[in-house]
C-alpha cells in the first residue's frame, strides 16, 4: 500500500537553529512530492514540490527539500528558522502523470522558541 | 494558484443528520478532491469528483454516506450523511492547476469545513 512516513511529530527549535524534517514514502510508480505547510488559523499552502529535474528544490521563506531516489526520502530543511516558522508541516505525495489525489503524512507540529 | 471558497466555514450537527459542504472554485479546474482531516490527525482522501461521470471513492469511504456532486468545471458538494460523532472532522477540497494548466500533479486547498457531530 502506499504510505508516506514523517519522522518527527513535534519538534521543539530555537529561533536560528536549523531545520530538518525527515519524510519517506512508498509508492510503486515514479512520484511527484510536496510538502504544504499549515500556520495555525489557516489552510494548508504548498511551500515546495518536486517534479523532475534538480533533486533539490528550493520553496518559499528560505525552505528546502533534497529528493533522494534511492532512499524514497525528502527531507525539509531551513538553516535558520524563526518565529513566524511555527506550524504544522505535511509531506504529500501522488503518482507523476496521473490525476491522483495526495498520500500525506502524518504532519509534524513545529514550535520555535523565541 | 486557484482561489477556493467553501460553505459552512463550520457547523455544529446533530447525530443522525446530514450536512452538505459545498466548493467553489474561480477557474476551471478538471477534477476535485475531498479530503478529511479528523482531530490531531493528517488529511484522508475521501474522493475524486469529476464533471459528468461518479466520484471515486477511495477504500474505506463509501457514496452511500458520502455522495458527492459534480454539476460543473468550477463548483462540488460533498454531503456527510446519517452523521455520528465519528464524523467530526475538518473537510476539505482541493483542486489542481486551471484546465489550461500544463501540469497535473499540485493541488491548492480550500479552508476547509469544521464540522462537530453531538
Amino acid at each position: 500500500a502506499q504510505s508516506v512516513s514523517q519522522h518527527n511529530h513535534h519538534v521543539i527549535l530555537s529561533e536560528a537553529a536549523s531545520l530538518e524534517l525527515g519524510c519517506n514514502y512508498s509508492y510503486g510508480g515514479t512520484v511527484n512530492l510536496f510538502w504544504y505547510v499549515q500556520y495555525p488559523g489557516q489552510h494548508l499552502q504548498l511551500l515546495l514540490k518536486y517534479f523532475s529535474g534538480d533533486p533539490l528544490v528550493k520553496g518559499i521563506k528560505g525552505f528546502e527539500a533534497e529528493f533522494i531516489k534511492s532512499k524514497f526520502s525528502f527531507n525539509l530543511r531551513k538553516p535558520s528558522v524563526q518565529w513566524s516558522d511555527t506550524a504544522e508541516y505535511f509531506c504529500a505525495v501522488n503518482l507523476r502523470g496521473g490525476a491522483d489525489g495526495l498520500t500525506f503524512g502524518k504532519g509534524t507540529h513545529l514550535i520555535i522558541q523565541p | 494558484s486557484a482561489v477556493i471558497s467553501q460553505k459552512p466555514s463550520r457547523d455544529i450537527c446533530q447525530r443522525g443528520t446530514s450536512l452538505t459542504i459545498q466548493c467553489q472554485v474561480d477557474s476551471q479546474v478538471t477534477m476535485m478532491f475531498w479530503y478529511r482531516q479528523q482531530p490531531g490527525q493528517s488529511l484522508t482522501l475521501i474522493a475524486t469528483a469529476n464533471q459528468g461521470s461518479e466520484a471515486t471513492y477511495e477504500s474505506g469511504f463509501v457514496i452511500d454516506k458520502f455522495p458527492i456532486s459534480r454539476p460543473n468545471l468550477t463548483f462540488s458538494t460533498l454531503t456527510v450523511s446519517n452523521m455520528s460523532p465519528e464524523d467530526s472532522s475538518i473537510y476539505l477540497c482541493s483542486v489542481p492547476p486551471g484546465i489550461r494548466a500544463p501540469r497535473v500533479g499540485e493541488q491548492f486547498f480550500g479552508p476547509g469545513t469544521r464540522l462537530t457531530v453531538l
